[in-house]
Formats: C-alpha cells, structure tokens, sequence
C-alpha cells in the first residue's frame, strides 16, 4: 500500500519569506512524487514532479522540490512567497505500473502581506 | 480541448433525486479518473477508465454511485438517490496512459461542487 503525510494542516509566512511544505511518503517501490496546488474554488492544479535523475526538480510559478530518498520526503518550497501563493498544496504518490495517485491530506498556506 | 471539462460547475439538488456529472477529457488521453474531495476527507479515488479495459471501480462508495466513459472519451458519473453526504466536489482527471507510464501527469478539471439539501 502506498501513503502520503502532510505533517502540517496549516503553514503561515510572511510575503517574501521562503515557504515550505512538507510531504513524506511510504510505498513499496520507487515513488513517482507529484505537487499539485488548489486555488479557493478551483480543481488542482500540476505544480511538478519527480520520477527519476536529479533530486531537485523545478516546477510552475517559481517552486521547487527537493526528492529524500533515505528521509522518503518530497518537501515543496520557494525562496520567496507571495500573497497569491496562498492555496492548499496537496502532495501525491504514485509507483511503476500502477494508476492510482494517493493523496495527502493537504496543508493550507497563507502568505501574509 | 485544452484541459479537462467538466459540467455542471455547481449543481444544488434535492435528497433522493438523482444526478449527472461530466466530464470532457484532454483529447487523446486514455486514462481517466474521478475523485471526490470533501470536507474531512480529503481527495478520494472512485473509478478509473483505461481505453477499452474494464474500468476499476474499488472506489465507488456504494451501489448508487456508478460511471461510465463512451467512445473512450466522455464519462458520466451518476449518483442516485442522492444523501446529504454525496455533497462534496467531484473532480475528473485524465493522461496520456495509465498502468505502464506511471511517470505521466494526471490533469484535474476544475471539479463540478454538489450540495445536496
């Protein structure tokens, strides 16, 4: 079986602070590791992904994840957040030759002006 | 088209009716997913179409829920005898391929929100 834990129901920063979102995993196999951001009223939308090579993987509007193989983490972040980057993250799992994307439970950022 | 369609936006029903949802995948993709997201329980899987193949329908959280996909595009999901909690966003996803491309991006529409009264 595979999971995800978003240990934080809520990070709070300040506008132009670096934000963080963690996002640890378990499964059997290798993760395909996935970020997707919703907005208030919104459906998901793709952030980025890791499925191999190079742990750091970049992604839309300035975010970037950072891939943990022996920590089995995927935490999300930005060196510098802005008001609108606030929305709820959701961090989803998947492994090879499987369909099903598990999610986490979400955390809800608010950036402050 | 463009990205993953979904109708109604909002549809507000009575207990007991029954309703329809659907979902316009992105041309060419053969996968298709539902999900459910509600207040306390996060995102749920419910079914998943692959082209021609049997779809899997574990999720499904009871027998009036049900879906299906023609053509290998368009999916209904139908929900009958609606109960207060059936309320909830009803989210539709499709990719490129499914089992054997694991590392493809499942793409979300913007969801069609249900509240039953």
């Amino acid at each position: 079986a595979q999971s995800v834990a978003q240990p934080e129901d809520q990070v709070n920063v300040a506008e132009g602070n670096p934000l963080t979102v963690k996002c640890t995993y378990s499964v059997s196999g290798n993760p395909y590791l996935f970020w997707y951001v919703q907005y208030p009223n919104r459906g998901l939308q793709f952030l980025l992904k890791y499925i191999t090579g190079d742990n750091l993987v970049k992604g839309s509007y300035g975010f970037e994840a950072e891939f943990n193989k022996s920590q089995t983490s995927f935490h999300l972040k930005k060196p510098s957040a802005l008001v609108s980057d606030s929305a709820l993250y959701f961090c989803a799992v998947r492994v090879a030759n499987d369909y099903k994307l598990s999610f986490g439970a979400g955390t809800t950022v608010t950036v402050r002006a | 088209g463009a990205g993953v369609s979904q109708s109604p936006s909002n549809k507000v029903t009575e207990k007991g009716k029954d309703v329809e949802l659907r979902c316009d995948p992105i041309s060419g993709h053969t996968a298709l997913y539902w999900y459910r997201q509600s207040l306390g329980q996060g995102l749920e899987f419910l079914i998943y179409f692959q082209g021609n193949s049997a779809p899997d329908k574990s999720g499904l959280p009871s027998d009036r829920f049900s879906a299906e996909r023609t053509g290998g595009s368009v999916s209904t999901l139908t929900i009958q005898r609606t109960q207060q909690e059936d309320s909830a966003v009803y989210l539709c996803a499709s990719s490129a391929s499914g089992t054997h491309s694991s590392g493809n991006t499942i793409y979300f529409g913007e969801g069609s929100w249900l509240t039953v009264v």
